[in-house]
């Protein structure tokens, strides 16, 4: 199983600001079948970012992958409120996917 | 415009099964390239992948729970139906069904359903 470790557990930022996430694997993810999700309370994750660095249908331009291999990277260049929320990184290379541990970004 | 339900009980008692139906609209599992996937998520917990059901009937499990995961398709009535067995309390969660595609292009689960709570106590 390629266990997704994503840091920091929590991020706290003030609206503008650029927030940074890490989601690190423990297998090589084979072509870069790496998905970022955003999930706010209450609410069903929504797919923000897929292939490591193509956006979603709807997604804003402040959001932004990177990565390949074992280490990704999920930019969001400037926070708007609706922003802060909890991000999962998810691989789905092979028969088995996995998920992330979740990074929750909460208002500084 | 893609959309996904799942329905089911939202109390069941540890031993028993668990059966949960998405229903969809907006695609069809005849469609070569589509599949449907299930997710849970614990309350306060992170998501875990279940499995997922493709057109062609090929199917994944989450191995830790293969032996007691089933996941089934009716093309003719735009269903997937997830079943479960030996329900315990730790697997009180929100089931998620989500929609996939890998025809044009791959993507993981672009579309999710609201999720159900299920609750597994005596």
């Amino acid at each position: 199983e390629n266990v997704l470790t994503q840091s920091p557990g929590t991020l706290s930022l003030s609206p503008g600001e650029r927030a940074t996430l890490s989601c690190r694997a423990s297998q090589s993810v084979s072509s870069s079948y790496l998905a970022w999700y955003q999930q706010t309370p209450g609410q069903a994750p929504r797919l923000l970012i897929y292939a490591a660095s193509s956006r979603a249908t709807g997604i804003p331009d402040r959001f932004s992958g990177s990565g390949s291999g074992t280490d990704f990277t999920l930019t969001i260049s400037r926070l708007e409120p609706e922003d802060f929320a909890v991000y999962y990184c998810q691989q789905y290379s092979g028969p088995v996917w996995t998920f992330g541990q979740g990074t929750k970004v909460e208002i500084k | 415009q893609i959309t996904l339900k799942e329905s089911g009980p939202t109390l069941v008692k540890p031993t028993q099964t668990l059966t949960l139906t998405c229903t969809f609209s907006g695609f069809s599992l005849s469609t070569s390239g589509v599949a449907v996937g299930w997710i849970r998520q614990p309350p306060g917990k992170a998501l875990e992948w279940l499995g997922i059901i493709y057109w062609d009937d090929d199917k994944g499990y989450n191995p830790s729970l293969k032996s007691r995961l089933t996941i089934t398709k009716d093309t003719s009535k735009n269903q997937v139906v997830l079943r479960m067995t030996n329900m315990d309390p730790v697997h009180t969660a929100t089931y998620y069904c989500a929609h996939r595609r890998i025809l044009p292009d791959v993507t993981p689960f672009d579309h999710w359903g609201q999720g159900i709570l299920v609750t597994v106590s005596s």
